[in-house]
Formats: structure tokens, C-alpha cells, sequence
């Protein structure tokens, strides 16, 4: 399995800032995913980050707030613009690859909380 | 994507076999059942997935009905670290797919 790892792991940020978290995977991988897990919630996915293109993101998110680049098949940043207490959550990426099992691997995530 | 329903919670004793189900009731053919769970304050973790055949590995066991309908996720003999929400999600698989969370069992596991 692939050995994810993300930055920061947690920071505090005041309201109308923002911040860039980073996603950095120990092989090539295919696809890379954008998730946000709200508090006592579950998993909801902000967008696939493509290689080379925009990301496509799902109903309720938008480039404009969660800017996403995707540079190389390694690596994945996620900004969370103009913050509010709103955004405080778990951030998480994971990564897969085309194969048969098809199977996703996440990263530890990073919690954020806005003031 | 087809939906998935599973209990909120669940209790285990220790050592005792853990036993959580899935039902997934309008699963089209294509589409494998996964489970994954998440260990307070982790990245969710892949357990295993399957098609329509029983699946075992060294973490768990999953069996699936013969209609598909259905499936449940075997823990063998839980330990407190195997304490967790466990979810179940169904996708087609080869498609670089999305994960679509439920709100996953929560299972605790008892000395």
C-alpha cells in the first residue's frame, strides 16, 4: 500500500485567511482524492485532483474556496480559501490506482480549526 | 451509486468475534462492496472488498449473499484496537471511482 503523508497535520487559523495543505505520496499513483470529514461527521469528497488538468469537483464545492493543484503523480495540494469557523474540520487526501483491486489509500489528515 | 445501510452502533467483547452488517439492497452487477474503517482521529482504512464471493485476509472476513442484497464484514477475534467506525460502501471497481461514505457502524469493542 502507498505511504501517504500530509502537512500540516493540524493548525488553528483565523477567520479570512487561508491555507494550503500538502499531500505527498511515496509512488506514482493515479488518481487523488480531496476529502473533508466535518466534526462527528463522515467523509465527504470535495474533488478528484487530476494530473495536469482542473479538478473536478463535487455538487457543493467549488474551485474558487478549495483551489487544487496537482503538479506530478506524487504530490497534491488543497487550499481552503477566505476561511470561517465553517471550514473547521478534518482534511484528508488519498490516492488509488487503476488497477484490479482498485483499492484507495488515505492519508492521516489534517484538522483544522478556524477562530 | 447504490446506498448502503448499517446500524449506528455495535458492542463486541473482547476476543469475541464481531460481527457487522451491510445491507445493499440495489447494488447493480458491476459494483464491489468495500469496507473500510477509521480509528478515532485516522485516515480511514481499507479492510477488504469483494464482488459477489466470500473474501477473507488477515484482517477480516466478508461474506456476501448469494442475491448481493446484503453482505456482512467478519472480525474474527476483536481486540480494543479493532474500536472503530466501519464502513461499508459499494462502487464499481476499475473506474478510479469515488468513495461515498454512510454514517458506518460504530463498533466497540469491550474487555
Amino acid at each position: 500500500s502507498a505511504v501517504i503523508s500530509q502537512k500540516p497535520s493540524r493548525d488553528i487559523c483565523q477567520r479570512g485567511t487561508s491555507l494550503t495543505i500538502q499531500c505527498q505520496v511515496d509512488s506514482q499513483v493515479t488518481m487523488m482524492f480531496w476529502y473533508r470529514q466535518q466534526p462527528g461527521q463522515s467523509l465527504t469528497l470535495i474533488a478528484t485532483a487530476n494530473q495536469g488538468s482542473e479538478a473536478t469537483y463535487e455538487s457543493g464545492f467549488v474551485i474558487d474556496k478549495f483551489p487544487i493543484s496537482r503538479p506530478n503523480l506524487t504530490f497534491s495540494t488543497l487550499t481552503v480559501s477566505n476561511m470561517s469557523p465553517e471550514d473547521s474540520s478534518i482534511y484528508l487526501c488519498s490516492v488509488g490506482s487503476r488497477g484490479t483491486t482498485d483499492t484507495q489509500y488515505f492519508g492521516p489528515g489534517t484538522r483544522l480549526t478556524v477562530l | 451509486d447504490a446506498k448502503t445501510t448499517q446500524p449506528t452502533s455495535m458492542d463486541c467483547a473482547e476476543g469475541r468475534a464481531a460481527n457487522l452488517p451491510c445491507n445493499h439492497s440495489t447494488i447493480s452487477g458491476n459494483e464491489y462492496v468495500y469496507w473500510y474503517r477509521q480509528i478515532h482521529s485516522q485516515g480511514p482504512q481499507y479492510i477488504i472488498h469483494g464482488l459477489k464471493n466470500n473474501e477473507t485476509n488477515e484482517m477480516a472476513s466478508l461474506i456476501i449473499t448469494e442475491d448481493r442484497k446484503s453482505s456482512t464484514l467478519i472480525l474474527p477475534h476483536a481486540t480494543l484496537r479493532d474500536t472503530a467506525v466501519y464502513y461499508c460502501i459499494v462502487r464499481p471497481e476499475n473506474q478510479g471511482g469515488k468513495l461515498i461514505f454512510g454514517q458506518g457502524t460504530e463498533l466497540s469493542v469491550k474487555p
